[in-house]
């Protein structure tokens, strides 16, 4: 079974633009989280989507936000970058039943 | 608030030497403890989920145990191919069973 994907997997950006990155879950999972990971915070939860609907939220400002669609496919947008904003981000997905989360390799954003 | 601490933040063996990795938590209800192995660049790998106190799992040279306040990571015998960050997360009923609360990791360095 094919694991969780991410595209783009780097990406540069400029102040004040906005970015979308996308994930694809496990097959057969509903359930996609984002988490952002720096050095200095480590890792952090951002969101969970669930049947498309978000479930719960980290403590993250309102430029961060997602969706999901129908086919469990997410994806998460920032908008006015800020240098603060680069950072590894990862997607996880698990199936309803189980709670452990599986990783896909993340998108590093750099914002200049 | 949950909180994850993880110790050392950093560790060196010799091949074959064997250590343990603690991981302490504070959480309202915990639904999980989390381990996995995260390799520079990499989304973190799934290694283990522990729901209860005397709760233990193996893998080849890695045996995770939990106890109501701690885990540890035992590794016996290690390989160099074991260096890499290892992290505790913890999901709790405060936070919603996917929002997952990471340590800030344990750095293994095995030396040939």
């Amino acid at each position: 079974k094919a694991g969780v994907t991410q595209t783009p997997r780097y990406l540069i950006k400029t102040r004040g633009q906005q970015v979308t990155l996308s994930c694809s879950p496990i097959s057969g999972h509903r359930s996609v989280s984002w988490y952002q990971q720096t050095p200095g915070q480590g890792l952090q939860f951002l969101f969970e989507y669930f049947s498309e609907t978000q479930r719960n939220k980290g403590n993250f400002p309102g430029r961060f936000s997602g969706r999901q669609f129908s086919n469990s496919r997410s994806e998460m947008n920032v908008s006015t970058l800020e240098l603060g904003d680069s950072a590894l981000y990862l997607c996880a997905s698990s199936s309803g039943a189980k709670e452990t989360q599986y990783f896909g390799p993340g998108t590093r954003l750099l914002v200049l | 608030e949950d909180q994850v601490t993880q110790s050392p933040e950093a560790l060196r063996l010799q091949e074959g030497e064997s250590s343990s990795l603690n991981c302490s938590y504070t959480v309202s209800g915990l639904r999980g403890l989390f381990w996995y192995r995260q390799d520079p660049g990499k989304g973190p790998e799934f290694l283990f989920t522990l729901y209860s106190a005397g709760e233990e799992k193996e893998k080849e040279r890695l045996k995770a145990t939990l106890t109501k306040k701690e885990s540890f990571l035992h590794i016996t015998a290690p390989k160099p191919e074991d260096s890499a960050t290892y992290l505790c997360a913890v999901s709790s009923g405060d936070t919603g069973r996917r929002a997952l609360t990471f340590g800030s990791g344990t750095r293994l360095q095995v030396q040939p």
